[in-house]
This record gives C-alpha cells, sequence and structure tokens, in this order.
C-alpha cells in the first residue's frame, strides 16, 4: 500500500543552523501539507502546497520557513535560522484531491534544536 | 475562527468496554476526520465524514452537521486500540486540517 514517507525520523541542530525536513508524498497525489506537533499540544496546520506554490499558510509559517518541491517526488521543509522553540514533531501528508480531501499522514520527524 | 473541541481529554477503559469520543466544532465544514496518533507518533486516517455514519470493523463514527457534533465509537475494546484519537475538520474555504486536542485513550486488559 502507498505510504507517506519522511527522513530523517529525528534531527538534533543547533539553535540558529538550518534544518532540511524531507517528505516524499504519494506519488499520485497532487496536494502537499506539513504540520507540527510541539510535544504535549495538538497537530497544527504550517503550509500546503499545490500546482508548484503555497495555496495556503498559517501564522506560524513566518519568513523563516519555505516549502519546495525540488523534483517530481519529493517535497521538503526548510527552515532557516532554527529557534527552540521550533523543536516539534514534523508531519508531512499528502492528498489526491480537493474536493476528497482524506489525507494521508507520514511518520513524523522530530526536531530537537539545542 | 474554528474551534474543535474534545471530550473526554483523558479515558481508561477495561478491555471489552464500548467507548465513545466526542467532537464539537463552530462554524461549517467540508468534511470531519478522526485520526489515530499511536505512541510513536505516528498519525492514521480512520474516517473521513461529511454526513452520517460510517463503520470500519469495530470503529463506528457518526455526524450531526446541523449540531456540528461527531462521535467516534469503539466496541469490544482492546489494549491494542491504546492511543491518541484526534478529531480534525477541513473548511468548505480551504484544504488545511483543524485539530482537536486529541482524546488518549488507554485500554486496560
Amino acid at each position: 500500500e502507498p505510504e507517506v514517507t519522511q527522513t530523517p525520523s529525528h534531527q538534533v541542530t543547533q539553535m540558529g543552523q538550518e534544518v532540511i525536513l524531507r517528505c516524499v508524498p504519494i506519488s499520485n497525489h497532487l496536494y502537499f501539507y506539513w504540520y507540527r506537533q510541539i510535544l504535549g499540544q495538538k497537530v497544527e496546520f504550517l503550509v500546503s502546497f499545490y500546482n508548484n506554490e503555497i495555496s495556503e499558510k498559517s501564522e506560524i509559517f513566518d519568513d523563516q520557513f519555505s516549502v519546495e518541491r525540488p523534483d517530481g517526488s519529493n517535497f521538503t521543509l526548510k527552515i532557516r535560522s532554527t529557534k527552540l522553540e521550533d523543536s516539534a514533531m514534523y508531519f508531512c501528508a499528502s492528498s489526491g484531491d480537493w474536493s476528497y480531501n482524506e489525507q494521508f499522514f507520514g511518520p513524523g520527524t522530530r526536531l530537537t534544536v539545542l | 475562527k474554528n474551534e474543535v473541541e474534545q471530550s473526554p481529554q483523558n479515558l481508561t477503559a477495561q478491555e471489552g468496554e464500548f467507548i465513545t469520543i466526542n467532537c464539537s466544532y463552530s462554524v461549517g465544514i467540508s468534511a470531519l476526520h478522526w485520526l489515530q496518533q499511536h505512541p510513536g507518533g505516528g498519525i492514521v486516517s480512520l474516517f473521513m465524514l461529511s454526513s452520517g455514519k460510517k463503520k470500519h470493523g469495530r470503529l463506528i463514527a457518526t455526524i450531526n452537521i446541523q449540531e456540528k457534533h461527531s462521535s467516534l465509537h469503539i466496541t469490544a475494546s482492546h489494549p491494542r486500540d491504546s492511543a491518541v484519537y484526534i478529531c480534525a475538520v477541513s473548511l468548505d474555504t480551504g484544504n488545511q486540517f483543524y485539530f482537536g486536542t486529541g482524546t488518549s485513550l488507554t485500554v486496560i486488559p
């Protein structure tokens, strides 16, 4: 069964460093999403991406964040200069259609900023 | 702003018990989703509902659009059902999910 994959599973970085989180969505899906979950809190939407551009983003998704689909398979989230409060689990998701919007989630990347 | 409220926050049940988790939301939605998050963190989609009722194995999800309320039921609960169950909604105006805080379920053998 097709699934969303994410790498790495755990990333540890120093404050101020850039990190890139990688996702491979399900191959025939068209909509891609990043969410984050700070430990003990609810999952929060960051950004959605369609047709090679951002379609929606939340207040959390400021200038420190960017997303890219550099080739036909990967979908990346870059954090330019990490802060302690960026420590969270980051989930990628994909869906096949706007109207049928069941989203399939990846296993997550746990980001720890020291 | 859409608020998604879940109750209870925590639930402990004996194996075999019938379990109900509730979700209410405040604005019009295109669909409501029930998700399961395992202790390792992974999220699995259980149901997507826009009306009525769906059943999958021992899981049943219902939604009342007029009352802006949904319930997730687990029949004959089992310790492997222990997880966090999350309600999320997607709006007519966009495709992002708004998440509830989750219900942490522990089923004791």
